[in-house]
């Protein structure tokens, strides 16, 4: 099954400021989610996000983060004033038919 | 609390049958996953449980006993590009998965 697609595939920023991470779904799936990865470390559940509302959420998943589908295609997860520790992989994933999670390629996210 | 624990390295040769282990603790159990992850890639699926039992797809095998709170992959006739990191993974009711530390895994010629 094709997995998702997100954008960009590295942002680099400067602490405090604001940055959008897009998932873009190949097809109308339901469930995403979105996971970080900081380097050398395992993969972190941040949020699951089913038919536009958020289901489920993890300790790290804080108000400084935000999650969206704006224009019922793109699902985009916010980070409102970035930190030094904010730098790690972002994956996006969304459940398939047998509810096996694909993940897409994920976004490296550099806060200077 | 939830935790997955598994071996932080395992090596092996070319053709040979590696075993990593998962052992896990959770209030909530819907299935156990095995994800692969290169250097640098995104985690792709290898393998899920819900149930007991044994689950065979081409070389790789899952494993899981529900009452051990016990699961292993296993990986047959290996090969140099099977090196990588394994990760286990539990889902819980939103189907969000946690991870464990991953099992780097060097296959050696």
């Amino acid at each position: 099954e094709p997995e998702v697609t997100q954008t960009p595939s590295h942002q680099v920023t400067q602490m405090g400021q604001e940055v959008i991470l897009r998932c873009v779904p190949i097809s109308n799936h339901l469930y995403f989610y979105w996971y970080r990865q900081i380097l050398g470390q395992k993969v972190e559940f941040l949020v699951s996000f089913y038919n536009n509302e958020i289901s489920e959420k993890s300790e790290i998943f804080d108000d400084q983060f935000s999650v969206e589908r704006p224009d019922g295609s793109n699902f985009t997860l916010k980070i409102r004033s970035t930190k030094l520790e904010d730098s790690a992989m972002y994956f996006c994933a969304r459940t398939g038919s047998t509810d096996t999670q694909y993940f897409g390629p994920g976004t490296r996210l550099t806060v200077l | 609390g939830q935790s997955l624990e598994q071996p932080s390295e395992v090596t092996a040769v070319e053709g040979a049958i590696v075993q990593i282990n998962c052992t896990y603790q959770t209030s909530g159990f819907y299935g156990l996953s095995w994800y692969q992850q290169h250097d640098g890639g995104a985690p792709t699926f290898l393998s899920y449980n819900a149930l007991d039992g044994l689950e065979e797809t081409g070389r790789f095998s899952s494993f899981l006993s529900r009452s051990d709170s016990y699961g292993y992959l296993l990986l047959q006739e290996l090969q140099m590009k099977d090196s990588a990191s394994y990760f286990c993974a539990h889902e819980g009711s939103a189907r969000q998965l946690t991870f464990g530390s991953g099992t780097q895994l060097t296959v050696l010629p």
